[in-house]
């Protein structure tokens, strides 16, 4: 499949174990934050999403953190298993989504079986 | 599956060539987004259509434009191709005319687009 930013920052986790993908944002106004998947030859894939006045959201096998002080958003991923294999990116947009959506730059997470 | 379908998978193209990229929204979504992914620039917002009409408009080109149809299928349109427009192109929709909590974007599996 096409690789996508082969110059992406690279984390490394075993089987099972948690994974924390950081994420920090541009703008302090943002109020809407998403996380995507992208795996090898696919479009990104929505995860979970959290608006500026949570700072914790979760889902099945998933959180996410928002620290608005520090502007710093975090994927926590439980017991993480290999088809977590992929690139993530955190969005963020502002106005109430009357802005396009930004992306960060994304995280290869690599699971070592 | 997203929902979000885009056609065509592959396309090979020479420099100066036009071609035509298309997206079919998830069923019921009103917005639909173009974004292009290269290796060095990431994701990238070109342009968005609600139910018809441009929304919002990013680095996109002048070369390029795009367009939403009655039935919200959308087309983008790329001319005079030069090499460095080799990239993904990805379309997304939404429900609503805006990306925000409940209405998030969902992407297609994206169009790969060589220019040689």
């Amino acid at each position: 499949g096409e690789s996508v930013g082969l110059h992406l920052p690279t984390l490394s986790v075993q089987e099972g174990d948690n994974s924390i993908i950081n994420c920090a944002y541009s703008n302090s106004a943002s109020d809407y934050f998403i996380w995507y998947k992208q795996e090898s030859g696919k479009g990104p894939q929505f995860i979970i999403d959290i608006r500026s006045n949570m700072d914790k959201r979760q889902g099945q096998r998933v959180t996410v953190l928002l620290n608005k002080t520090v502007k710093h958003l975090s994927l926590q991923i439980a017991a993480t298993q290999p088809g977590d294999s992929a690139v993530y990116f955190c969005a963020e947009n502002w106005n109430s989504g009357n802005t396009p959506l930004v992306f960060g730059k994304g995280t290869r997470l690599s699971v070592i079986a | 599956d997203s929902g979000v379908t885009q056609t065509p998978k592959h396309l090979i193209t020479a420099t100066g060539q036009r071609v035509t990229l298309r997206c079919s929204p998830r069923s019921g979504d009103l917005s639909v987004y173009w974004y292009q992914q290269s290796l060095d620039q990431g994701l990238q917002f070109l342009i968005q259509y609600y139910n018809g009409e441009e929304r919002a408009k990013g680095n996109i080109l002048e070369r390029f434009s795009a367009q939403q149809f009655p039935d919200l299928h959308s087309e983008l349109n790329l001319s005079s191709l030069e090499l460095g427009d080799s990239a993904l192109y990805f379309c997304a929709s939404s429900r609503q005319g805006a990306s925000s909590y409940n209405s998030p974007l969902h992407f297609g599996n994206g169009t790969r687009l060589t220019v040689t």
